[in-house]
């Protein structure tokens, strides 16, 4: 398996553009998490997904931010309109529902630079 | 709400030597707890799941322990080496398999 397929791997784009992160999980897994890095903030969980229906979005920074995940191989994190502020580096991870049993798998993330 | 705190924050020691770090939680009501490791401008590897009903887990030069009834957890590093050096991360899972990391411990291992 190639793991949890994040891309693109870095991006840079202009304050008030619309940003569309995606990510593929590994096959199987029935849940998927969107993570934010920062070195203020550490890793904070944004919005998981169970069977593909959105469960807790409660980490969701403002309405800028949606998330959808339309079928199990696919998730997109949005940003509209992006502000300097957002420029993080955004981790997909996905796990069986037993997820506590066998562990999260981690994305290589996506390097977000917002000018 | 579970909040993870991990000491120290940075950490630097000579090639060979055995170290810990430390990991906490606040609420012992946890399912397991996973080790990663960071490197640089990378994703983050697993290292070691322990789940909540085993008291240490190994892996190579690496053991982790768990005490779920004082919220902690330490990480052992037996011989370290330069390739040692990158960030640690402890995470807790929650109920609804969710996650909650620490603030993480960045290690530098000096040839």
């Amino acid at each position: 398996d190639a793991g949890v397929i994040q891309s693109p791997r870095h991006e840079v784009t202009e304050m008030g553009q619309e940003v569309t992160l995606r990510c593929k999980p590994i096959s199987g897994h029935n849940s998927l998490f969107w993570y934010r890095q920062t070195m203020m903030r550490g890793l904070e969980l944004l919005i998981y997904f169970n069977n593909n229906v959105p469960i807790d979005d409660s980490g969701m920074p403002e309405d800028r931010f949606s998330a959808k995940m339309p079928n199990a191989s696919f998730s997109t994190l949005k940003i509209q309109p992006s502000e300097p502020r957002d420029s993080a580096v955004y981790f997909c991870a996905s796990s069986s529902i037993a997820g506590a049993i066998h562990g999260y798998t981690f994305g290589s993330g996506t390097r977000l630079t917002v000018v | 709400k579970q909040e993870v705190t991990q000491i120290p924050a940075a950490l630097s020691v000579p090639e060979g030597e055995n170290l810990v770090l430390n990991c906490s939680f606040t609420d012992s009501a946890i399912y397991n707890l996973q080790w990663f490791r960071q490197d640089p401008g990378k994703g983050l590897t697993s290292l070691l799941l322990i789940q909540s009903s085993q008291r240490e887990q190994t892996s190579g030069r690496l053991n982790a322990s768990l005490d779920k009834s004082s919220g902690r957890s330490t990480l052992y590093i037996a011989a370290s080496q330069p390739g040692d050096s990158a960030t640690y991360l402890c995470a807790v899972f929650n109920a609804g398999n969710m996650l909650t990391f620490g603030g993480g411990t960045r290690l530098m291992v000096k040839p």
